[in-house]
């Protein structure tokens, strides 16, 4: 089954770029199974969709957050990575990463969410 | 965007209880609509995809129904590890979108 886990910096001043990266286990992210995705949830708040990847390197955004967003894929290491350019206040969230299905468009794995703080 | 609006946004409910989340749509989705679990400090758990098919190791008390623009989750007998907050999300058209939540208290 496959496993993800997020890493990057937990802090990250204002007006800077946010680099958060998805590491796959128990899976490819060759894999034509799945999007590779992006989703995050402010404290207390609910869940919103950042973005996805897809094998092909076809990518889907937010347009709320197109023109700050980039996801790539690392086939060489099993990882995938979201950057989220001029970051403010708002953009402090726990970030998950996660697969979602390409036959039921569920997002069926997640991984453990890492918190970020915008703060100077 | 698609607005997924859930409700009730909170229910009191105790063991055993048949508890049922509705989550209607801001436009037509077909099916595509998904149920999530949420417990505190951990990621969602997805229950049930295109509307009514079951997750693997879900167990089976839990159900959903709908089509269109509106859709149910039914708990059939409430335990004392479904007390969470639960979502709906709608695959149908970008972005993606999910519902502000629903809370089931004890």
């Amino acid at each position: 089954q496959v496993q993800l886990q997020e890493s990057g910096p937990g802090l990250v001043k204002p007006s800077q770029t946010l680099s958060l990266t998805c590491t796959v286990s128990g899976g490819s992210v060759s894999s034509g199974r799945y999007y590779w995705s992006w989703i995050r949830q402010p404290a207390g708040k609910g869940l919103e969709w950042i973005g996805r990847i897809y094998t092909s390197g076809s990518t889907n955004y937010n347009p709320s957050l197109k023109s700050r967003v980039t996801i790539s894929v690392d086939t060489s290491k099993n990882q995938f990575s979201l950057k989220l350019s001029s970051v403010t206040a708002a953009d402090t969230a726990v970030y998950y990463c996660a697969t979602q299905d390409y036959a039921n468009s569920g997002f069926d794995y997640w991984g453990q969410g890492t918190l970020v703080t915008v703060s100077s | 965007d698609i607005q997924m609006t859930q409700s009730p946004s909170s229910v009191s409910a105790s063991v055993g209880d048949r508890v049922t989340i509705t989550c209607r749509a801001s436009q037509g989705i077909s099916s595509w609509l998904a149920w999530y679990q949420q417990k505190p400090g951990k990621a969602p758990k997805l229950l049930i995809y295109t509307a009514s098919s079951l997750q693997s190791g879900v167990p089976s008390r839990f159900s959903g129904s709908g089509s269109g623009t509106h859709f149910t989750l039914t708990v059939s007998s409430l335990q004392p590890e479904d007390f969470a907050t639960y979502y709906c999300q709608q695959a149908n058209s970008f972005p993606l979108t999910f519902g502000g939540g629903t809370k089931v208290e004890i």
